[in-house]
């Protein structure tokens, strides 16, 4: 089995600051995929950051890094220089790649207010 | 926009009825995935289809179904509904079933009253 935890259920964070929004996970499985995924108020559901389990750095995308630590099975997401419209719902994500399908499990989710 | 276009984007209906919800994938994609989120459950696994077989399935109800055509949308049929159905449904598409990156289209939300 799977299992994404998101600890935190809201964050504050002033603009150009940076922020990591937690995640931990759960697999036995030895080959997996963490992902992170905005959800602004409108609802769609944005891509962000990929970190497959075998990948020797940390994922970076622009403004988001991925901090993998897989010894603690945890992949936060660091936002650097956080902007106005950062604020949304953060969702952490995984699949398992020996399955022979993609589902995503989701976390919880993180509710991210970036203030002026 | 990720490509993946989902109609209707609002849906109201009532208790008992039945609703069909239409998923296109973004251009050359094979895979479709169906997610539901809804407050109490969250964002929740459906199933998915790979070039019009079914892949893999979730937490989907036996009320629900769903299938994916020849020319690879989708459709998830959702009978009988009760209030507990009201979510924000979710359609996602990848170029293969093994693929790390997922598509989503902007959802449709289902109201059941």
């Amino acid at each position: 089995a799977q299992k994404i935890t998101q600890t935190q259920p809201g964050m504050f964070v002033q603009e150009k600051e940076a922020v990591t929004l937690d995640c931990t996970y759960d697999t036995s499985d030895p080959s997996y995929g963490l992902f992170w995924y905005k959800q602004p108020s409108s609802g769609e559901m944005i891509f962000l950051i990929y970190q497959g389990s075998y990948d020797q750095q940390n994922a970076t995308e622009g403004r988001y890094s991925l901090n993998f630590q897989k010894a603690r099975k945890s992949a936060n997401l660091v936002i650097s220089a956080s902007q106005l419209g950062d604020s949304a719902m953060y969702f952490c994500a995984m699949t398992l790649k020996n399955t022979g399908f993609q589902k995503l499990v989701f976390g919880t989710g993180t509710r991210l207010l970036v203030s002026p | 926009d990720s490509g993946v276009t989902q109609t209707p984007k609002h849906l109201i209906t009532a208790t008992g009825q039945r609703v069909t919800l239409r998923c296109s994938p973004r251009s050359g994609d094979l895979s479709v995935y169906w997610y539901q989120q809804s407050l109490d459950q969250g964002l929740q696994f459906l199933i998915q289809y790979y070039n019009g077989e079914e892949r893999a399935k979730g937490n989907i109800l036996e009320r629900f179904s769903a299938q994916q055509f020849p020319d690879l949308h989708s459709e998830l049929n959702l009978s009988s509904l009760e209030l507990g159905d009201s979510a924000l449904y979710f359609c996602a598409s990848s170029p293969g079933p093994l693929w790390n990156e997922q598509f989503f289209g902007p959802g449709t939300r289902l109201t059941v009253l």
